[in-house]
Formats: structure tokens, sequence, C-alpha cells
């Protein structure tokens, strides 16, 4: 298996405009992380999907971030409008079951810039 | 609410020492607790997964425990290379989430 497949890897933006971040978890996984990795607050978790469902959002920051996961193997992170305090690394992960004490698989990462 | 510490932050030493990284955690009630290795610009790789009734897992040089009525874990490394440098998180997990601590960067100078 290829891993967890996060698109762009690199993305440099300017404020205002929308950004889509893509991520394939891996095959027969069933429940998708998305969270923000910055200097100051470390690791976040954003939103937290289960068989596509999305099951908590509370660490969504606010109404620019949206995520939606049409099918099992696609999941996007939006946010419209961008501005430069967004700027930080985004994983996508996911495991094999949401109630299982299995691992954490994450992608390589987005490295979002808002200038 | 679940917190995770892990002390210390950064940590550099020669090659070939013996070292531990501490993580600590305040409740005990977790499914499993996960260690993790994050090199400068990468995604984190899972080393070592110790779920909640086991007392230790074991990787190479790598060694995990846990006591999850100390909400204690740490992480030992057996004769450090200048390749173990990283930064290194811990995650517990309760229910679907996972509580990530700040990480330690190391630095293991050759």
């Amino acid at each position: 298996d290829a891993g967890v497949i996060q698109s762009p890897r690199h993305e440099v933006t300017e404020m205002g405009q929308e950004v889509t971040l893509r991520c394939k978890p891996i095959s027969g996984h069933n429940s998708l992380f998305w969270y923000r990795q910055t200097m100051m607050r470390g690791l976040e978790l954003l939103i937290y999907f289960n068989n596509n469902v999305p099951i908590d959002d509370s660490g969504m920051p606010e109404d620019r971030f949206s995520a939606k996961m049409p099918n099992a193997s696609f999941s996007t992170l939006k946010i419209q409008p961008s501005e430069p305090r967004d700027s930080a690394v985004y994983f996508c992960a996911s495991t094999p079951l949401s109630s299982s004490p299995g691992e954490q698989y994450f992608g390589p990462g987005t490295r979002l810039t808002v200038t | 609410k679940q917190e995770v510490t892990q002390i210390p932050a950064a940590l550099s030493v020669p090659e070939g020492e013996n070292l531990v990284l501490n993580c600590s955690f305040t409740d005990s009630a977790i499914y499993n607790l996960q260690w993790f290795r994050q090199d400068p610009g990468k995604g984190l790789t899972s080393l070592l997964l110790i779920q909640s009734s086991q007392r230790e897992q074991t990787s190479g040089r790598l060694n995990a425990s846990l006591d999850k009525s100390s909400g204690r874990s740490t992480l030992y490394i057996a004769a450090s290379q200048p390749g173990d440098s990283a930064t290194y998180l811990c995650a517990v997990k309760r229910t679907y989430k996972y509580i990530f601590g700040t990480g330690t960067r190391l630095k293991v100078l050759a």
C-alpha cells in the first residue's frame, strides 16, 4: 500500500484565496483525521470522519474551514477565504477502525503558506 | 480534559549514549499510547504502539514502557546514532481521539 497520500505537498497562496487540500487514506481504513501543526500550538485535531461521516468537527477553527469525505478513498479540507494565520502544515491520518486500539498512519502533510 | 506533556522539550547528546524521553498524561483512561518520530519537514512515522493492557513494547533499539496508574510513558533509545535525530511525539488515544504531546526535539552529535 502507498500509505496515506496528500496533495499538494506545498501550497503558497494570497490572502483571500480559496485553498483545497486533498487526502487519500489507506485502503480499508474507515477512520480519517485532519490535523494542523504549528510551532505555537503543536498538532491539533481539526475534524474526524468515521465511515465517511463527520463525527467531530469541534476542532475546526471557524466557518472558513470545511471538510468533506464523499467516499471512502477521498477527503478534502477547504479554506475559504484563506488568511495568513492559516499558514501551517496540514496532516491527514487514517486508522483501520475508530473503536479499535490500532495505529494511526499519517500522510506526508501539506505545507500551506498564506501571504 | 486529557493533557499530554513531554519532557525535555529538547535534548542534545553525543553518539552512543542511551537516553530516555518522557511522556506524561493526566487521564489514565486510555486505549493505547503511540510514539511517533517526525523528521524536519516530514510527516509522522509510528515507532511503537502500547495497548492499555500492556506494559512495554520493543522494536530494535527502542523500548517504550507504559504505567497507566501514574500516567507516564518512557521511550528508551539504546546506543543513540546521528540518524536518530528528530522530534519524538507521544499520543494517547481515548475513544477515537488522539491527544498529542508537544514533542521532544532530539539531536545526536557524531
